[in-house]
C-alpha cells in the first residue's frame, strides 16, 4: 500500500515554513524522507523508527505519529535549495521494502 | 570516497529485446537496491541484494532479474522489454545488512526508453 503525501505541491517565498505530511493504511516500522531535485537523485534525509529512534541530517525535522502511521516533514525558514520533490517511503511491519509515495513537489520563490 | 554511479546515462531499446543496466556501489556498501522510478512518481522497489544474494524483492515480473559481483558492483537485467518498462531506473547502495534502518546513496539513474 502506497502512503499518501499531502500536499501535492507547494510554494512558498523564502524564509517562509512548510509542512510534508505522509500517511499510511499499513501499521509501519519506519518512514524514510529523501529529497530529489530535478534530473538528479533522491538524497536522504531522515528515518524515522518505530519507537522514537531517528537518523538523520541535523537541519531537518520530522515527527513520526506510530498510531495514526503518520509522519510529518517540517522545514523552517526555507531556503532557495530546499526546492526540490520530497518523497517518504514506509515499511509496513514485517515487510522487508520501502514504499515510496508519489512526492511533494517543492517551489521556494525568491 | 566515490558516490554510486550507474551506467548507461541514457538507453533507447525497442519492444522484445532485452537490457543491462550497471551499478558501481560507494566504497565500503555491501548492499544494493534497484527502483524503477516513473515520470511524475516516487521510486519502486525492484529486488535487494546482500553480499550477492537477493535480499527481498518488490512485485516485478520474474523477466527482471539481477546480480550483485564480489566487488559489490551489480546489474538489472530486464528480458522481453514493455513499452511500460521505459523509466529512470535508480540503483541504491547502503552500508549495513539492514538497509531498511539507515540511509540509502542513490546513483543518478539509466533514463531507458523503450519504442
Amino acid at each position: 500500500q502506497q502512503p499518501v503525501q499531502s500536499p501535492q505541491a507547494v510554494i512558498l517565498r523564502e524564509g517562509e515554513d512548510a509542512v510534508i505530511n505522509c500517511s499510511s493504511s499499513k501499521a509501519l516500522y519506519s518512514v524514510h524522507w529523501y529529497r530529489q531535485k530535478h534530473g538528479e537523485a533522491p538524497v536522504f534525509l531522515m528515518i524515522l523508527l518505530k519507537g522514537g529512534e531517528q537518523k538523520g541530517h541535523e537541519k531537518i525535522s520530522a515527527s513520526f505519529n506510530e498510531k495514526k502511521q503518520q509522519s510529518s516533514l517540517y522545514l523552517t525558514a526555507s531556503q532557495l535549495s530546499y526546492s526540490g520533490t520530497y518523497f517518504c517511503g514506509t515499511e509496513g511491519i514485517g515487510d522487508d521494502k520501502i514504499i515510496f509515495g508519489k512526492g511533494t513537489r517543492l517551489h521556494i520563490l525568491p | 570516497e566515490t558516490g554510486v554511479t550507474q551506467s548507461p546515462t541514457h538507453l533507447i531499446k525497442t519492444r522484445g529485446q532485452q537490457v543491462t543496466l550497471r551499478c558501481s556501489s560507494q566504497s565500503g556498501h555491501n548492499t544494493v537496491s534497484w527502483y524503477q522510478q516513473a515520470l511524475g512518481q516516487g521510486p519502486q522497489f525492484i529486488f535487494q541484494y546482500y553480499r550477492e544474494e537477493e535480499n527481498g524483492r518488490g512485485n516485478f515480473p520474474p523477466r527482471f532479474s539481477g546480480l550483485q559481483f564480489p566487488n559489490y558492483s551489480s546489474e538489472l537485467n530486464v528480458n522481453a522489454l514493455e513499452l511500460d518498462d521505459s523509466a529512470l531506473y535508480l540503483c541504491a547502495s547502503s552500508p549495513d545488512s539492514s538497509p531498511l534502518l539507515s540511509e540509502q546513496y542513490f546513483g543518478p539513474g539509466t533514463r531507458l526508453t523503450v519504442t
